[in-house]
């Protein structure tokens, strides 16, 4: 079956750096694209950023774009998400999903997610 | 860029049915698919509806979504509540492959 393992959260200072991962299992990688969604304490759902199947087009929120990175190594089935310049308010559950196509779809399949803390 | 507006909060009785709406704050409802996740407490979201009206597998035939373009709104539908649907839904849609997740709407079952 489909999974999604996310890693990599933790505590962090302000202005520090932190990268996460997503390791898959279950679908085809490199035939999907994947996205990160983060939920802030108590709050709804954000999403962040998307990479299409080949790593060829990516795009971002704005409030993350210029400090946070994605990318995906097709050959470990795997996504990360290069976090830097990170802020109080990046504190978030971070979730990998699985786009339903190549990268232009919605999230069909969720991990259980990672929690990041940024606080000093 | 545009916002979806959802109540933030609705609440029925087990056996009725209620509607959640999504409203898109400019650009046409219908330029742009509209998908439903439901999150249940300490739980990642999962997919009810996608492309505006369809189930995914598994997802009971009480789950329905529609939209509406004179109110340039989507609306998730559940019928024949039960206390297992009490969750947050989420509508989302695209707005130049980026993605946009409505606030999001707290369903009681009482």
């Amino acid at each position: 079956q489909v999974q999604l393992v996310e890693s990599g959260g933790g505590v962090v200072r302000p202005g520090r750096s932190l990268r996460l991962s997503c390791a898959v299992s279950g679908f085809t990688f490199s035939s999907s694209g994947m996205h990160w969604v983060r939920q802030a304490p108590g709050k709804g759902l954000e999403w962040v950023a998307v990479i299409s199947y080949d790593g060829s087009d990516k795009y971002y929120a704005d409030s993350v774009k210029g400090r946070f990175t994605i990318s995906r190594d097709n050959s470990k089935n795997t996504v990360y998400l290069q976090m830097n310049s990170l802020r109080v308010d990046d504190t978030a559950v971070y979730y990998c999903a699985k786009d339903r196509g190549l990268g232009t779809s919605w999230c069909e399949y969720w991990g259980q997610g990672t929690p990041v803390t940024i606080s000093s | 860029n545009f916002m979806l507006t959802q109540p933030h909060s609705v609440s029925e009785s087990p056996g009725k049915t209620v509607t959640i709406s999504c409203t898109r704050s400019s650009g046409s409802v219908a330029s742009n698919y509209v998908q439903w996740y439901q999150q249940r407490p300490g739980s990642a979201p999962t997919t009810v509806i996608y492309e505006d009206n369809q189930r995914p597998f598994g997802v009971s035939d009480r789950f329905s979504g529609s939209i509406d373009t004179s109110s340039n709104s989507a609306s998730l539908t559940i019928s024949g509540l039960k206390t297992e649907d009490e969750a947050d839904y989420y509508c989302q849609s695209y707005d130049s492959g980026k993605r946009v997740f409505g606030g999001g709407t707290k369903l009681t079952v009482l």
